[in-house]
């Protein structure tokens, strides 16, 4: 099955700074690869998500990047603000007959500092 | 529009003991899931249904964990008997498309069930 591997474990960054958070995945198949945000005590929200035959997407101050060829996607936030301090979980989904399902990574822990 | 709601919010239970998690799936989504999220964890896949039928519980241990989802819209997850190592989030999500190349495929969670064994 899937394997999602996620680093780093943990993020400090001063505010205003940028974050990236890395995933690689081991099936080929993979093709949807989204990305959630976890405040503490809430549910996983979904922030930004790509599909294989796109190479980058942007959201205002959210991009994710995807590699097909080495099998990895990161997430990149800029001008990063208090308020984007949570956990951050990539996914990989999409092998034949896997449905929607979804492998998560074990997260990412950003604290954006003042 | 209702999000997935779940019950209860927490629960405590002994060893050995049996819980149920309830889930109400966003209205028109055909398929839900149940994930455990361990503390510190991502969330592992437990079993996933596209209305009333099982697609995926190849990761739901079966001698005690069972699932159903009758009339293919509100579902339950029960443990029977519990072990300390099922302390964990109970996530149920739901989602719109399964499998679709198109559209965001896009999971809405749950708040979740947090359930302490002791």
């Amino acid at each position: 099955g899937e394997n999602v591997e996620q680093h780093p474990s943990t993020l400090s960054v001063q505010e205003g700074d940028s974050a990236v958070i890395k995933c690689t995945y081991s099936d080929s198949a993979s093709n949807y690869f989204p990305w959630y945000k976890q405040e503490l005590g809430k549910r996983p929200q979904l922030i930004i998500d790509i599909r294989s035959n796109v190479g980058e997407k942007k959201d205002q101050r959210i991009a994710v990047t995807l590699n097909k060829t080495a099998k990895h996607f990161s997430l990149h936030i800029t001008e990063t603000q208090p308020e984007d301090s949570a956990v951050y979980f990539c996914a990989a989904s999409g092998a034949p007959g896997g449905g929607n399902k979804l492998t998560f990574g074990t997260g990412t822990q950003l604290k954006v500092e003042l | 529009e209702a999000g997935v709601a779940q019950s209860p919010r927490y629960k405590i239970i002994e060893k050995r003991q049996s819980v149920a998690f309830w889930c109400n799936p966003i209205s028109g989504h055909a398929t839900l899931y149940w994930y455990q999220q361990i503390l510190g964890q991502g969330p592992k896949l437990l079993i996933q249904f596209q209305n009333n039928g099982v697609v995926d519980d190849s990761q739901l241990p079966k001698d005690r964990f069972s699932a159903e989802r009758l009339k293919g819209v509100d579902s339950t997850l029960k443990i029977q008997p519990a072990k300390l190592e099922d302390s964990a989030v109970y996530l149920c999500a739901s989602s719109l498309l399964r499998g679709s190349s198109t559209g965001s495929g896009e999971l809405f969670f749950g708040e979740g069930s947090r359930l302490t064994v002791l």
